[in-house]
């Protein structure tokens, strides 16, 4: 049972244009979230982060929104930049650790972006 | 200075052998997870430790044994290797929890393994 949807398996997006995936999930104990960004034979890499009693988060060209009501979320890219061709992943995690920060991340397929300069 | 550094990159080996995959993080953090990143793309979390400490353990088979000498290492273990496998591992390390939240975790380049 996927908790964390990415229906969108791939993106193109024109260079110097928004990008924007978007991200579902379905239990509504997950309390903070988070994007990665992976390179080819690379491992993730934390891009930015929303605790869910916030409903936008900015980090300069990348912003997520959270929609709580909906069980949205969304990261927006602008502007693309070839640089920025990569799978993201979209991250949740529930409400409590499991001892000094110890937790447990449930990821989303990713949606492999391809930014065409 | 790699923060998060797994070893070795990839693997071939065959049914019934045991390997071993090797993690060592710099960056001071206490949590140390392994993830799989199965053939469907999904990654998954299969151990935590915090301080050495396992703290999670989800549903693994017990072919899978995690060992932490010191903080700063977690190594995976797989006995009698089966073709499903055949994934890619992560390791990562987070610091632990402060006021701003969740810390990050950070994570390796990954170990492509596929059993033959």
């Amino acid at each position: 049972d996927q908790q964390v949807k990415q229906n969108s398996p791939s993106l193109s997006v024109q260079e110097g244009r928004i990008s924007i995936l978007n991200c579902d999930y379905t239990n509504s104990m997950f309390d903070y979230f988070l994007w990665y960004k992976k390179y080819p034979a690379e491992g993730p890499t934390f891009l930015i982060s929303i605790s869910s009693i916030k409903d936008k988060n900015e980090d300069g060209r990348f912003t997520v929104f959270l929609n709580k009501s909906a069980k949205h979320l969304s990261l927006h890219i602008v502007p693309s930049q070839p640089g920025d061709s990569a799978v993201y992943f979209c991250a949740a995690s529930a409400g409590t650790d499991s001892g000094a920060g110890s937790y447990q991340l449930t990821f989303g397929k990713g949606t492999k972006l391809s930014v065409i300069p | 200075d790699t923060a998060v550094s797994q070893t070795p990159k990839y693997l071939v080996t065959q049914m019934g052998n045991d390997k071993s995959i090797k993690c060592e993080q710099n960056l001071g953090h206490d949590t140390m997870y392994w993830y799989k990143q199965d053939s469907k793309k999904f990654l998954k979390i299969m151990f935590s430790y915090n301080n050495k400490e396992l703290i999670i353990n989800e549903t693994v088979p017990n072919r899978f044994s995690p060992k932490s000498p010191d903080k700063a290492h977690l190594n995976l273990h797989i006995n009698s290797l089966e073709l499903g496998d055949s994934a890619v591992y992560f390791c990562a390390s987070s610091p632990n929890r402060g006021r701003a939240g969740y810390p990050e975790a950070f994570f390796g380049q990954g170990t492509r393994l596929t059993v033959v």
